[in-house]
């Protein structure tokens, strides 16, 4: 079945840390998507990108950085900079018929603690 | 900017009774789309159901449907006959139409969340 796979589903970093959180679709869609989600608070857009080699800020990218070097990866590095990286992560996926991008498909999520 | 507003943090239903979720956003744009998306306990956002603002009639999927309200800038969700399964998270969402840059981005509300009592 075709999916968004998102590894680990559960992890810790410790101060001064980098981590990388891992998103891989077999879905064959052209766009990728990060969002990070806190209590109380709809998701927020971390990075985007919408076709191989290249990518884009979202809302709150500080801290963050992202690589897009295959068309079904697109891996988050939760760098020491981001000084609150407590948070639920979201990876997602469309894919686009001629100028239409089609609804987003989300993976289950990765939940990023500090130690 | 575009913005999107849900005023009720939580709501309560009874089992097999109505329930409506209430959204309302702000944007300068006249071609967009309106999402709804559920995330239960499991924590995976589920496409409830879309609409075109291009569309004036409003979209129905099974059990649920849409109040779309252009002018208003208003996005109703409403669940029918309500089950214990849809006890979640809801999350209105906006995407532009407008061809480049951030198209297919979704700019979301903080969420209602709803519970289904027996």
């Amino acid at each position: 079945d075709g999916g968004i796979t998102q590894s680990p589903k559960y992890l810790f970093r410790k101060e001064g840390q980098n981590v990388t959180l891992s998103c891989e679709q077999n879905l064959n869609h052209d766009a990728m998507y990060w969002y990070r989600q806190d209590p109380g608070q709809g998701l927020r857009l971390i990075y985007y990108s919408q076709i191989v080699n290249d990518f884009q800020k979202g809302d709150i990218a500080e801290g963050y950085s992202v690589s897009r070097e295959k068309k079904e990866s697109f891996p988050l590095t939760v760098t020491s900079a981001q000084k609150n990286p407590t948070a639920f992560y979201l990876c997602a996926s469309s894919t686009r018929q001629g100028a239409i991008f089609q609804p987003q498909h989300f993976g289950d999520g990765t939940r990023l603690s500090i130690l | 900017a575009q913005t999107v507003t849900q005023s009720q943090p939580e709501m309560s239903v009874q089992e097999a009774e109505t329930v409506t979720l209430s959204c309302t956003y702000d944007t300068s744009e006249s071609d967009y789309y309106l999402f709804w998306y559920k995330q239960p306990p499991s924590r995976q956002m589920i496409l409830v159901i879309r609409q075109e603002a291009y569309k004036q009639q409003n979209a129905t999927e099974n059990r649920f449907s849409v109040n779309f309200q252009k002018a208003a800038k208003s996005f109703s969700l409403k669940i029918s006959d309500s089950q214990l399964g849809d006890a979640a998270m809801y999350f209105c969402a906006y995407r532009s139409a407008r061809y480049g840059g951030s198209q297919g981005n979704l700019i979301f509300g903080k969420g209602t969340k709803l519970s289904v009592k027996p």
